[in-house]
């Protein structure tokens, strides 16, 4: 399969801003995704950026994309305790039949 | 809508033991997949369907089988369980030509 990799934790503080990274590794993306996870519930999208597109803002979600280097971020402005969440970054190719997903990022927010 | 659910949320199986995983969606959704989420590794397709009648294969379908004769229903095979199918199971749908995909709430599958 593709091969599509996020770092484990990320730790910050109420009111921070956080970056959670991924890097993939086909160039032939359609779109890229966001799923945010909480604690035994399914996935739920948060957003998504399309291939051609460099950037992405969504009230407090800033999605930045470098096709050269194959990296996308997803930055939460003014994190919460609610954003504590595991965050999986997905493309899809092609079609949309086809979803690989990263391993997720488990955000910790600190009071 | 209830969306998507699956039943049933935990399961203990003994190896050698079979079971199936429903998967059913109100929605209408013509697309309907499965994906299997272990430690460490994401989630990673098992199969999928585009529609009533026609399923195909993702990333790890061994050990699995699945059929859809319905457009709301994606029941999940495990004809012989092997503790290297323990992990937690989702569900997904979403429209036709659409990147949305909408998740159920999982089951998590423990062969002993």
């Amino acid at each position: 399969g593709e091969d599509v990799e996020q770092s484990l934790f990320l730790s910050v503080r109420e009111g921070d801003s956080s970056v959670i990274n991924c890097t993939y590794t086909d160039s032939s993306s359609t779109y890229l995704y966001w799923y945010k996870q909480e604690p035994g519930a399914g996935l739920q999208l948060l957003t998504y950026i399309f291939s051609n597109m460099d950037m992405k803002q969504d009230q407090r979600l800033t999605v930045l994309l470098n096709k050269k280097d194959k990296h996308l971020s997803l930055r939460i402005a003014d994190t919460q305790t609610g954003d504590s969440a595991i965050y999986f970054c997905a493309e899809s190719i092609q079609s949309f039949n086809k979803f690989y997903f990263g391993s997720g990022t488990k955000l910790n927010v600190k009071p | 809508n209830a969306g998507v659910t699956q039943t049933p949320k935990f399961q203990v199986l003994k190896t050698g033991q079979s079971m199936t995983l429903q998967c059913a969606q109100d929605m209408n959704h013509e697309y309907m997949s499965w994906y299997r989420q272990d430690p460490g590794m994401g989630l990673r397709l098992i199969h999928y369907s585009v529609g009533a009648g026609i399923t195909d294969q993702g990333e790890v379908p061994n050990g699995y089988n699945v059929s859809r004769s319905t457009t709301e229903d994606f029941p999940l095979r495990l004809l012989s369980a092997a503790p290297s199918q323990t992990s937690v199971y989702f569900c997904a749908s979403r429209r036709d030509n659409s990147y949305e995909q909408y998740f159920g709430p999982g089951t998590r599958l423990t062969v002993t």
